[in-house]
């Protein structure tokens, strides 16, 4: 368990409206992600964290921006949520032996 | 650029059966790959790791996995399953980001469903 935490873990919304997912880790991390997950796609980087205030972008970004204003905090915002963004969305965080990447549990997200 | 090729989305087998789920990756540099199981609803779980170490790497569970590099495989095996090995497997390669950071590059998944 490294302590990671996402909400919510499911949300449903109305196409254009924004939406912003929390994922809250406990154990100082530097580096976190942000992936999506699609049948058939397995999981894709969104965006990824090296840092406060360091961001960049992932293979999947557009709709999709992110936030870190605290090290404990990692905030992705779809500002005008579509169906394309129906999603699983996990966050992960890297550590240890080989840069170990370990994954939150999850938040379902479904736009109407 | 690095890739990673599950091979067979869907594995069927028998409660007490040999597990094979297979992986093919490719990489530009000496790859680190990763096995992960996700069980339904939830998040993703390490299986195993390779970083350039043993060639046959152990795992939880009783599964194994075996780098072959002239063959760009890593494998995952397990010499009998149980009912609850019934889970969806990724395999992934680490990879670099433009900006020169880490990532794993995942491949599509295998689900695994053992019969009684």
């Amino acid at each position: 368990d490294a302590g990671i935490t996402q909400s919510p873990r499911h949300k449903v919304t109305e196409t254009g409206t924004p939406v912003t997912l929390r994922c809250h880790q406990t154990e100082n991390h530097r580096y976190m992600y942000w992936y999506r997950q699609d049948p058939g796609h397995g999981l894709r980087l969104i965006h990824y964290s090296y840092g406060v205030k360091d961001t960049d972008k992932g293979e999947v970004s557009d709709g999709y921006s992110v936030s870190r204003s605290k090290t404990e905090d990692f905030l992705l915002t779809l500002e005008s949520a579509t169906s394309s963004q129906t999603s699983v969305y996990f966050c992960a965080i890297k550590q240890g032996i080989a840069d170990t990447q370990y994954f939150g549990p999850g938040t379902r997200l479904t736009v109407l | 650029a690095q890739s990673v090729t599950q091979l067979g989305s869907h594995v069927s087998v028998s409660e007490g059966a040999l597990v094979l789920l297979r992986c093919n990756y490719s990489s530009s540099v000496p790859p680190y790959l990763f096995w992960y199981v996700q069980y339904p609803n939830q998040g993703l779980q390490l299986l195993l790791k390779y970083t350039s170490a043993a060639t046959l790497v152990k795992g939880i569970n009783d599964f194994e996995a075996e780098f072959k590099k002239s063959e760009t495989s890593f494998h995952l095996t397990k010499p009998s399953a149980h009912m609850s090995d019934a889970a969806e497997y990724f395999c992934a390669v680490r990879a670099y980001t433009q900006g020169g950071s880490e990532k794993l590059v995942f491949g599509k998944g295998t689900k695994l469903t053992v019969n009684p």
